[in-house]
């Protein structure tokens, strides 16, 4: 069985453009997370999604961060316009669904660097 | 307020050595779920263990084990013979089941360096 894919492992971009990173979870999963680790700091929830609905967004920094999950398959995290202080290491997750403390299990990471 | 705290950033040992991470929680919830998970070089995290606050016996899962004690908010973990590939970044972390969507509460992440 495939893991939670993300795509891309790398991003440069300058401020001010646009990034999309992709999370494909694992098949059958409801729960989607996604974290973002700054710079050596400890990794920071986001926001969370059962199918396509968002149950949690307490962690998204502002609102130039935009999240969706269509058809409650894959998910994409839009930083736009991007800064400085956005760059780090983007995680998503992925759970079984049926209990909120299930077991996530992450993706590898999109490694973000904002010049 | 949840807060993980992991007070090393990094060990480094000799092979064969036995390590352990420590791990302190803090939470209001008495029902609550903690976490390892290791992250080695290659960058994805793997999970680890899983154990629910009710639960105090220690784990031992073939050269790692765990040892939890609520008394103390402790959830270390210990590598015994370390080896060469047990290096990597390692994080434990703390959801709460009451009121929460399963977000994970992380430390910081401890440092491991295996040498041969």
């Amino acid at each position: 069985e495939a893991g939670v894919t993300q795509f891309p492992s790398h991003s440069v971009i300058e401020k001010g453009q646009t990034v999309t990173l992709r999370c494909d979870p694992i098949s059958g999963h409801d729960n989607l997370y996604w974290y973002r680790r700054v710079m050596g700091k400890e990794i920071k929830f986001l926001l969370h999604f059962v199918k396509e609905s968002k149950q949690d967004e307490s962690g998204m920094p502002n609102n130039r961060f935009l999240a969706e999950r269509t058809g409650g398959t894959y998910s994409t995290l839009k930083v736009q316009p991007a800064e400085l202080e956005d760059s780090g290491v983007y995680f998503c997750a992925s759970s079984q669904g049926l209990l909120t403390t299930d077991t996530q299990y992450f993706g590898p990471g999109t490694r973000l660097t904002v010049l | 307020a949840q807060k993980v705290t992991q007070a090393q950033t990094e060990i480094s040992v000799v092979e064969k050595e036995d390590v352990t991470l420590d791990c302190v929680y803090e939470t209001r919830d008495t029902t609550y779920y903690l976490f390892w998970y290791k992250q080695p070089p290659s960058g994805e995290l793997v999970f680890l263990i899983r154990r629910n606050s009710f639960d105090e016996q220690n784990e031992i899962s073939g050269r790692y084990s765990w040892n939890f004690q609520k008394s103390t908010s402790s959830f270390n973990f210990t590598i015994t013979a370390s080896q060469v590939v047990d290096s990597a970044v390692y994080f434990c972390a703390l959801s709460e089941a009451v009121g929460n969507t399963g977000k994970l509460i992380f430390g910081q992440g401890t440092t491991l360096q295996v040498k041969p």
